[in-house]
């Protein structure tokens, strides 16, 4: 079945260092998202992909760096830069609307939590 | 800008009661507008969309309809079951940036 996968589900960090969070999608979409999601609140989108070897910033990118070397990967790098790294990450990824016919829907991994040591 | 609002949690009903949860949104040119859902734990899966004014998106007894002349995406059940408790997201697709706005969500918690 096509899908996305996050791993790990759960992973933890310690004061400084990097973590990178990994999200891969089956699904042949040209488009990956990532979100963070802090309790009791919508989500706000770090970065996202819209074809392979380019990204851009969304709302809160501060703090976080993406690779998309390749069109089913795009994982996430949660740096010691990032002050408040605690959440609940999403990925998610759709066809571009721009090359679809109709509404393309994003679809979501089961995500990652994230806690500090 | 485009930007979607939705009515704030929690909300607690019994068991069949009917279910409203207001979503108006703001956008330039014409989205697409969706309804997810989300379990505890889990990630967001899609529970109905609309492409276009007048448009009624269904799923699972959800039902919402494309309102332009409002700018709204309201989701209601007539019934809603123990299982439906999650937290409910609108959001709205822009074909021209190919980005997502979503809502803040709304906690929806149904007692027997």
């Amino acid at each position: 079945d096509g899908g996305i996968t996050q791993s790990p589900k759960y992973l933890f960090r310690k004061e400084g260092q990097n973590v990178t969070l990994s999200c891969e999608q089956n699904l042949n979409h040209d488009a990956m998202y990532w979100y963070r999601q802090d309790p009791g609140q919508g989500l706000r989108l770090i970065y996202y992909s819209q074809i392979v070897n380019d990204f851009q910033k969304g709302d809160i990118a501060e703090g976080y760096s993406v690779s998309r070397e390749k069109k089913e990967s795009f994982p996430l790098t949660v740096t010691s830069a990032q002050k408040n790294p605690t959440a609940f990450y999403l990925c998610a990824s759709s066809i571009d609307e721009r090359d679809a016919l109709g509404n393309q829907p994003q679809h979501f991994g089961d995500g990652t939590r994230l806690s500090i040591l | 800008g485009n930007s979607v609002t939705q009515m704030e949690g929690p909300v607690t009903l019994s068991e069949e009661a009917f279910l409203t949860i207001n979503c108006t949104y703001t956008a330039t040119g014409y989205p697409s507008l969706f309804w997810y859902v989300q379990y505890p734990g889990e990630g967001l899966q899609l529970l109905l969309k609309a492409t276009k004014a007048d448009d009624k998106g269904s799923n699972k007894g959800f039902e919402a309809t494309y309102r332009k002349e409002t700018t709204s995406f309201h989701l209601e059940k007539g019934s809603v079951q123990v299982s439906d408790s999650a937290v409910y997201f609108c959001a709205l697709s822009d074909r021209a940036g190919n980005q997502f706005y979503f809502g803040t969500g709304t906690s929806l918690t149904v007692i027997p």
